[in-house]
């Protein structure tokens, strides 16, 4: 059955280091993945989007890959603030090509301390 | 732009009571989606509508209906609910580039 697992334990980090999120997935064969930030008590909240033919996109402080062999996406936050605090969801196309809905990954905490 | 607006935020329900959720989204987007979100359990399509006058099942489609009232509105209705449903219930649009936007979603009780 398809599955996407995102680690389950909060990663805690130093304010200024990196954090790196992972998300990984089997049985599927998405066209993208879409990472999303979510608050406590809010909706989730898009950041980036990746294609399947795209090894990296980059927005700012944030940095996205995939690789479809590894059945893997990274999620890089640089110089991580508090206000980076947040957890944040993995989303893979259901569709192997243009648009479908989404399946959620259960998310990742991280926490940034000062 | 209000982006997608949600009502109630919170509402307490006794079992066998009946409710409707309302979503709009001011985005002129096409489709529009349900999801509920449990601890541990991640978000879940409930349903979804890929255009107006379109409605289709998800992922845990059992005990809900939808209407897709127009292109702004689609509605989320709870004939007879059970305290399984006691959940967070976000509704969602899909943009340009298939991203999502939700709202601020209710927090149902179900007694």
């Amino acid at each position: 059955s398809q599955k996407i697992e995102q680690n389950s334990e909060a990663l805690n980090i130093q304010e200024g280091k990196t954090a790196t999120l992972t998300c990984n997935y089997t049985n599927y064969s998405p066209a993208y993945l879409q990472w999303y930030r979510q608050d406590p008590g809010r909706g989730p909240v898009f950041l980036l989007l990746i294609r399947e033919n795209e090894k990296e996109k980059r927005k700012e402080r944030l940095k996205v890959t995939f690789d479809t062999t590894l059945k893997q996406s990274l999620f890089h936050i640089t110089a991580s603030q508090p206000a980076d605090s947040a957890t944040y969801l993995c989303a893979l196309s259901r569709g192997n090509s243009g648009y479908s809905t989404l399946t959620f990954g259960k998310g990742t905490m991280l926490l940034v301390s000062p | 732009n209000a982006g997608v607006t949600q009502t109630p935020k919170f509402q307490v329900l006794k079992t066998g009571q009946s409710m409707t959720l309302q979503c709009a989204q001011d985005m002129n987007h096409n489709s529009m989606y349900w999801y509920r979100q449990d601890p541990g359990m991640g978000l879940r399509l409930i349903y979804y509508s890929a255009s107006e006058g379109t409605t289709d099942k998800g992922e845990v489609p059992n005990g809900y209906n939808v209407s897709r009232l127009n292109k702004r509105e689609f509605s989320l209705r709870l004939e007879s609910a059970a305290p399984s449903q006691t959940s967070v219930y976000f509704c969602a649009s899909v943009g340009r580039i298939y991203e999502q936007y939700f709202g601020p979603g209710t927090r149902l009780t179900v007694t």
